[in-house]
């Protein structure tokens, strides 16, 4: 089972900052098949990024994701009001799928 | 557009049967993408649970695949899951998802609202 371990566990920014998020996993992720979500309370997560660099259908492009083999990122290149929630890595290149343990970003 | 819907039970016996049922409206579930089940709870994050393709064909998590069962329903577009021997530990919110394939696989693209399961007597 490949274990991914996101960092920071929290990430405290202000509006209009840029957000680094890390991912890292046990062993090389195949195909790079990476995926990046994000959850807001109450709800499922949202697919943000696939393919460890695509954005999915509908993302805005201040979201980026970069990164292969066992370190991945996803970047917020200026932070809405709208984008603080949390965020999960997870890994669906081999079974069983595996998920991050997620970052909160939160306003500074 | 793609929607999934889960319905079942909220509450569930120690040692009973949690048996849940997603129903996919907006498209086919006769596509080429994969049905899963993914929970999330405060001590395990999220955790996939298994999937099923079309053809009834299924993959399970490991750590659950003693007590797991994911079936596919291509006439009532619903895929379902039935998990055994329930305890506490089992108390999440359960999510049904697709995990699309366009030529490359893209990840859970489209999630169900979740439904809440608790365990107790």
């Amino acid at each position: 089972e490949i274990v991914l371990t996101q960092s920071p566990g929290t990430l405290s920014l202000s509006p209009g900052e840029r957000a680094t998020l890390s991912c890292r996993a046990s062993q090389s992720v195949s195909s790079n098949y990476l995926a990046w979500y994000q959850q807001k309370p109450g709800q499922a997560p949202r697919l943000l990024i696939y393919g460890a660099t695509s954005r999915a259908t509908g993302i805005p492009d201040r979201f980026s994701g970069s990164g292969s083999g066992t370190d991945f990122t996803l970047t917020i290149s200026r932070l809405d009001p709208e984008d603080f929630a949390v965020y999960y890595c997870q890994q669906y290149g081999g079974s069983p799928r595996t998920f991050g343990q997620g970052t909160k970003v939160e306003i500074k | 557009q793609v929607q999934l819907q889960e319905s079942g039970p909220g509450l569930v016996k120690p040692s009973g049967t949690l048996s849940l049922t997603c129903t996919v409206s907006g498209g086919s579930i006769n596509s080429s993408d994969w049905w899963s089940w993914v929970r999330q709870s405060p001590g395990m994050g999220l955790e996939w649970i298994g999937e099923t393709y079309h053809s009834g064909y299924t993959n399970y998590n490991p750590s659950l695949k003693s007590r797991v069962t994911i079936s596919v329903d291509k006439a009532k577009k619903q895929f379902s899951l039935k998990l055994t021997s329930v305890t506490a530990a089992d108390t999440a919110v359960y999510y049904c998802a697709r995990e699309a394939v366009a030529g490359i696989m893209i990840g859970f693209d489209y999630w169900g609202q979740g439904i809440l399961v608790t365990v107790s007597s």
